[in-house]
């Protein structure tokens, strides 16, 4: 069974800070997502990531895809108030047509 | 208005009732997907489609009924509506050649 582990949990920092969200699992994936998702929403794609060993960037926030395949990490530089919001990780269910699997979140909380 | 909509956003039932739950997406895309969220949890999938008139079962279906005459509508009905069925429930598409899901906004079902 596939599975993502996200961590941390629970984040909560002042405004201007780094911090980096982890997403782990024991299972080759062919590709990651992250999603954010704000309170009395849907999730929306962030960005998608193919190749192991892949780096984008979106803004202040950095993508990187584990050269395995297995692992991604989300790093956010200089946070601001309006990064708030759930942080969600993201597989494709091998054979399994469009099914997702999906990580536990990250709930990110900005201070200004 | 293009994109994926839902309808309600909020609904309160009482238990045993029938509930539907309706989803629109303008895209034509093939997948269409139904999740809940819960506290701890996190995003489970409840039934999906490949197509119109092709539907499966995700982690969680027991007690969830869904049909997919046309490609643009999901419905997903609670036949008889239980306080655990309680949750954030929402829709997501996506098309054969993207792997990122495309989400609505989602419906709160409170049953009583």
């Amino acid at each position: 069974t596939q599975l993502l582990e996200q961590s941390p949990q629970f984040l909560s920092i002042q405004e201007g800070e780094n911090l980096t969200v982890y997403c782990n699992s024991s299972s080759v994936f062919s590709s990651l997502q992250w999603y954010r998702q704000e309170p009395g929403e849907g999730p929306v794609l962030l960005v998608t990531v193919v190749t192991g060993g892949e780096v984008k960037k979106l803004k202040r926030l950095t993508f990187q895809f584990g050269d395995a395949r297995k692992d991604s990490s989300l790093h956010i530089t200089a946070a601001q108030p309006g990064d708030t919001g759930l942080y969600l990780c993201a597989g494709p269910i091998y054979n399994q047509g469009g099914k997702l699997i999906f990580g536990q979140g990250t709930e990110l909380s900005v201070k200004p | 208005d293009a994109g994926i909509t839902q309808s309600p956003r909020y609904k309160i039932t009482e238990t045993g009732r029938q509930v539907t739950l309706m989803c629109h997406q303008t895209w034509s895309h093939s997948y269409m997907f139904w999740y809940r969220q819960d506290l701890g949890h996190g995003l489970r999938l409840i039934y999906y489609s490949a197509a119109a008139d092709i539907t499966d079962k995700g982690e969680v279906p027991d007690g969830y009924v869904v049909s997919r005459s046309k490609t643009e509508n999901f419905p997903l009905t609670l036949e008889s509506a239980t306080r655990s069925q309680t949750s954030v429930y929402f829709c997501a598409s996506s098309d054969l050649t993207s792997v990122g899901q495309f989400f609505g906004p989602g419906t709160r079902l409170t049953v009583l």
